[in-house]
């Protein structure tokens, strides 16, 4: 499974847009990216995820580099209740048995 | 929209007593999985459920742990003697299948050994 860096806090403006960054540099070729996000304590929460291609849906949009070494999630507006850890997760190709390997996260605040 | 669900929400036990943490997957789900996260620290991942046996586990996972599918709708977490570090959120989780998709968790079950 890739090893994945992520910051450690980012603060967001509320209405703004939140844009999360994420290293994965030894992720191999048939390795998806996601992203979750754990609400105070509560179960963690899927957002989105990609292998090659840019993803959007109703949350986020997730921007991987052309070389697969970086990724970043963008939270298009960002409110209060955006307020999470947001971990970026390297891994779940086929072969793998669905483990998510969890980081430290990225602690977004938004403030108003 | 479709959820796991798990019970109770907090459970107290003795040290030394044996707890069944419960989930309900969802029900066209074949994928099970349990995690637990110490207060402050990380989601760690426990062990994977497919097809009525273990897929993969942690080292955490170790024999006083066991899981069961007890019928088709039921998903248990037991742990035979519970320590004082045993006390932490744990969470269920569901998947259709296993890459190239999400997995839904459950709100999680506080276990406090006392």
């Amino acid at each position: 499974d890739a090893k994945t860096t992520q910051p450690p806090s980012m603060d967001c403006a509320e209405g703004r847009a939140a844009n999360l960054p994420c290293n994965h540099s030894t992720i191999s070729g048939n390795e998806y990216v996601y992203w979750y996000r754990q609400i105070h304590s509560q179960g963690p929460q899927y957002i989105i995820h990609g292998l090659k291609n840019n993803e959007t849906n109703e949350m986020a949009s997730l921007i991987i580099t052309e070389d697969r070494k970086s990724s970043t999630l963008i939270l298009p507006h960002a409110t209060l209740r955006d307020t999470a850890v947001y971990y970026c997760i390297g891994g779940l190709s086929s072969g793998n048995t669905g483990k998510l390997i969890f980081g430290q996260g990225t602690t977004l605040q938004v403030k108003p | 929209e479709p959820e796991v669900t798990q019970t109770p929400s907090h459970q107290v036990t003795q040290m030394g007593q044996e707890v069944i943490l419960r989930c309900v997957p969802i029900s066209n789900h074949l994928y099970f999985y349990w995690y637990r996260q110490i207060l402050g620290q990380k989601v760690e991942f426990l062990v994977s459920f497919y097809n009525n046996e273990i897929s993969e586990k942690s080292e955490i996972f170790d024999d006083q742990f066991s899981v069961e599918r007890p019928d088709g709708s039921n998903f248990t977490l037991k742990i035979r003697s519970t320590k004082l570090e045993d006390s932490a959120m744990y969470f269920c989780a569901s998947s259709e299948r296993q890459g190239n998709t999400e997995a839904f968790f459950g709100q999680g079950t506080r276990l406090t050994v006392v």
